[in-house]
């Protein structure tokens, strides 16, 4: 079964920028695979940040980004702050209707 | 602006069935190019994507383990779509969400604030 993988955890400076990727066990990601990403704060529904790659979703602000680096989905944040602080999950599309979620990163801003 | 509002037991008992209802608001379940889902999340864990439903009742499905034991029906008339889950074990308890699945089922752009499911023995 594809395992679709993600730091388990990352730390951030407040005001610096970080690098979230999401990748394949097997195989590279890339557009068709639409990777979408997400932020979850403790005892909340997950918020759709970025899909289709690069498309911000309505509301996000822009030092969110998405893009492809090497073989990996990246999601970018620029500027970090506080409130930043959340789980963020990527999902690939698979093709049939089939999505998989990766494990998730803790990011931590300190 | 839609909304997605997940209901049912909060409490199953072991091998029993669970199941969950979403109500959709502010938009028809019927509109084209939109698959409608369930993921869940076990307590301290990621996100677990279940599977999905057109409202045609065209569906799909995550890990074959899971699968045998999942139906997901949708009732356009009452814009709303289910999830059964049948043989509960301890390891079913998870929040449970449902969310709009959009871009050709890629990607989930509406969310429900999830609803929390524990298996008893």
């Amino acid at each position: 079964q594809t395992v679709v993988t993600q730091e388990p955890s990352i730390s951030v400076s407040p005001g610096g920028t970080v690098t979230l990727t999401c990748g394949l066990s097997s195989g590279s990601v890339s557009t068709s695979s639409h990777p979408s990403w997400y932020q979850q704060t403790p005892g909340q529904a997950p918020r759709t940040l970025i899909y289709s790659t690069y498309i911000r979703s309505s509301g996000v602000p822009d030092r969110f980004s998405g893009s492809l680096l090497g073989n990996k989905a990246a999601l970018t944040i620029t500027g970090a702050q506080a409130d930043d602080e959340s789980d963020y999950y990527c999902v690939l599309y698979m093709g049939s209707g089939i999505s998989v979620f990766g494990g998730g990163t803790k990011l931590t801003v300190l | 602006q839609l909304q997605l509002q997940e209901s049912g037991p909060g409490l199953v008992k072991f091998s029993e069935t669970l199941s969950l209802t979403c109500t959709v608001s502010g938009g028809s379940i019927a509109r084209s190019f939109y698959h409608w889902g369930w993921i869940r999340q076990p307590p301290g864990k990621g996100l677990e994507w279940i599977g999905s439903i057109y409202f045609s009742g065209s569906t799909n499905f995550s890990n074959p383990s899971l699968m045998s034991r999942v139906t997901i029906s949708v009732d356009t008339s009452k814009n709303q779509f289910s999830l059964r889950l049948s043989s509960v074990t301890a390891a079913d308890s998870a929040v449970y969400y449902c969310a709009r699945s959009a871009g050709g089922a890629t990607y989930f752009d509406y969310w429900g604030p999830g609803s929390l499911v524990t298996v008893s023995s």
